[in-house]
This record gives C-alpha cells, structure tokens and sequence, in this order.
C-alpha cells in the first residue's frame, strides 16, 4: 500500500519557536507532489505549503519551509517564529496522477498546540 | 468570492434517509473530488470527476452517488444512511498538477 506516515500525533511548541513535524510516504512513483495542508478548528483545509517531487531545492513559504528527502521518502515541514495561530491539525499529504485527476493520500495528522 | 463551496455545512438526519450535498467551484478548474473525514481526522478520497467524466472511484459503497451535471458542480447523494456514514465530507477542486483547494466541508450526523 502507498501510505503517508506521520508518527507524531501531538506535538506543542512556544510562541516564537521553532517546530518541525514528520512525515514519511511510500511510492513507486517517480512523478508526484507532497503538501502539506492546515486544519484549524473551523475546519477549513489551508494549503500550507507544496514540493515537486522532481525539484531538489526546499520549498519554502514565508516561516514555513520543508525539508525534503527524496532518497528516504522523508517530507518534514518546519515553522518558524511559532504564533497562536499555527495551532491546528497538520496534514502531510501525497499525490498521484491518474491523467485527469490528482490522487491525494493524506497522513493521520498532528496536532500542533502553540504556548505562550 | 468562495472558491469552493458546498451546502449545507450542518446535516442532521436519521438513517434511512436519502440526503444530498451540493458543491459548486467557480476557479475554472477541471477536476473536482470528494473527501470524507472520518472521527479521527483520517482523510480518504471518495470520488474524483474530471469535466463531468468519473476518474477516480474508491471503495464506496454504491448507496453514495456522485453526479456532476457540469465542471463547476459535483454533487454527493446518499441513499439509506447509516449510523456510519456520520462524517465530515469536503468537496475540492483542482488543476491536474496544482493543490486541491477545499471547501469547508459538510458534517454529516445521522441518527
């Protein structure tokens, strides 16, 4: 089965620190993007930030940044200079391509609490 | 302005009922698709249209029935709910190769 780990069910993190969270997948690919999607309480699913597979170079979005690992399948995202509004369900997530459509296969996500 | 949205965003029912969800997209994107979210937070595609056509088709039950009368709709019907169909269902809608962008999903309560 192509999966999407993510081992960290919780994690915390004061404001202004720094936090990263993991992420592992599996594919036989060599043709797909890896994102990773917010999910605050109101439950809206905020793009976050995405990498092609097919690019060396870290993605990076303002305090957001990953660190991509092909080799060990290895996708990790790091947010910078935490707020309180970074608390939320992270979800590290996969896509296929069948054609016409994107196949996205989402981790079980974490979720970040952020601390005064 | 919304980019992707679905209606309702409540749905109380009791099983047996037959319910729908409407989504529509105005990104001018091809593809459309539905997700469900289960209790733990665990995302699962359902179904994925493109331009009206089924592409992705996961294992569903067929009392679920995705119906896309054009590219900037595609709605969910549910016949006979069950107890285990209560759920948040998030309809998104993507360029082939972009992000799936979501709307705010609808939880799903039956009784």
């Amino acid at each position: 089965a192509q999966t999407v780990t993510q081992s960290q069910p919780e994690m915390s993190v004061q404001e202004a620190e720094t936090v990263t969270l993991s992420c592992t997948y599996d594919t036989s690919e060599s043709d797909y993007y890896l994102f990773w999607y917010k999910q605050p309480p109101s439950r809206q699913m905020i793009l976050v930030i995405r990498q092609e597979a097919y690019k060396q170079q870290n993605a990076t979005e303002n305090r957001f940044s990953v660190n991509f690992q092909k080799a060990a399948k290895s996708f990790s995202l790091k947010i910078s200079d935490s707020q309180l509004g970074d608390a939320a369900m992270y979800f590290c997530a996969r896509s296929l391509y069948t054609g016409t459509a994107s196949k996205l296969t989402f981790g079980t996500g974490t979720r970040l609490q952020v601390t005064l | 302005d919304t980019a992707v949205s679905q209606t309702p965003k409540y749905l109380v029912t009791q099983m047996g009922n037959d319910k729908s969800i409407k989504c529509e997209q105005n990104l001018g994107h091809d593809t459309m698709y539905w997700y469900k979210q289960d209790s733990k937070k665990f995302l699962k595609i359902m179904f994925s249209y493109n331009n009206k056509e089924l592409i992705i088709n996961e294992t569903v039950p067929n009392r679920f029935s995705p119906k896309s009368p054009d590219k900037a709709h595609l709605n969910l019907h549910i016949n006979s709910l069950e107890l285990g169909d209560s759920a948040v269902y998030f309809c998104a809608s993507s360029l082939l190769r972009g992000p799936l962008h979501f709307g705010n999903g609808t939880r799903l309560t039956v009784t």
